[in-house]
């Protein structure tokens, strides 16, 4: 089975600028979440799709925006880009809705995101 | 709010020596407790995992023990190799919230 994809893998903006990140989870897999990655922050939660419905929602700014397509791809668009939005983006999906006792993601390889 | 505190930031062992890494959670509802291993330049990827309704969890080299009490989980290696060195990211699950709380991440380099 193929793993999480993400595309691109790379990408280069300047400040002032909106950029729209891809996530294809592993077939079957229905819950998308996506995570930012910056040294020293560890992976700090952006939000989470089911369904096509965003279920949580992390402490970021409005200009993170993200979305689940009926294939259960996401996108993720970060608006107005600043410097400190440099970071790698990862996202991992998990098979099921969040059973009783927790259930594993999987991550996908990220896109790093150079603001200039 | 949800916090997972992460220890030690930084490790360094000898070859053959073992590694243990502390996380303790500030959420009683916690239910799921996985670790993830990310190497330079890599998607984190899952070593190893435990559920509330276990204590203890071993997979060859790699174990994870949970003390619900105390709020607290840990990664044991033994027989360190080189290639387990990376930065281990320790996590928390509480129901109906939809995500994983992650500590800060371990940095251990295993000295050959």
């Amino acid at each position: 089975k193929a793993g999480v994809t993400q595309t691109p893998r790379y990408l280069i903006k300047t400040r002032g600028q909106q950029v729209t990140l891809s996530c294809s989870p592993i077939s079957g897999h229905r819950s998308v979440s996506w995570y930012q990655q910056t040294p020293g922050q560890g992976l700090q939660f952006l939000f989470e799709y089911f369904s096509e419905t965003q279920r949580n929602k992390g402490n970021f700014p409005g200009r993170f925006s993200g979305r689940q397509f009926s294939n259960s791809r996401s996108e993720m668009n970060v608006s107005t880009l600043e410097l400190g939005d440099s970071a790698l983006y990862l996202c991992a999906s998990s098979l099921v809705a969040w059973g009783p006792l927790g259930d594993t993601q999987y991550f996908g390889p990220g896109t790093r995101l150079t603001v200039l | 709010g949800e916090n997972v505190e992460q220890h030690p930031s930084t490790l360094s062992v000898q070859e053959g020596d073992s590694a243990v890494i502390k996380c303790t959670y500030s959420d009683s509802a916690s239910n799921y407790f996985p670790w993830y291993k990310q190497e330079l330049g890599k998607r984190p990827q899952l070593i190893i995992d435990i559920r509330s309704n276990v204590g203890e969890k071993k997979d060859q080299r790699i174990a994870v023990t949970l003390n619900k009490t105390a709020k607290h989980f840990s990664l044991h290696i033994t027989e360190t190799q080189p290639e387990d060195s990376a930065v281990y990211f320790c996590a928390a699950h509480s129901p109906g919230t939809y995500k994983y709380i992650f500590g800060t991440g371990t940095r251990l380099k295993v000295l050959a």
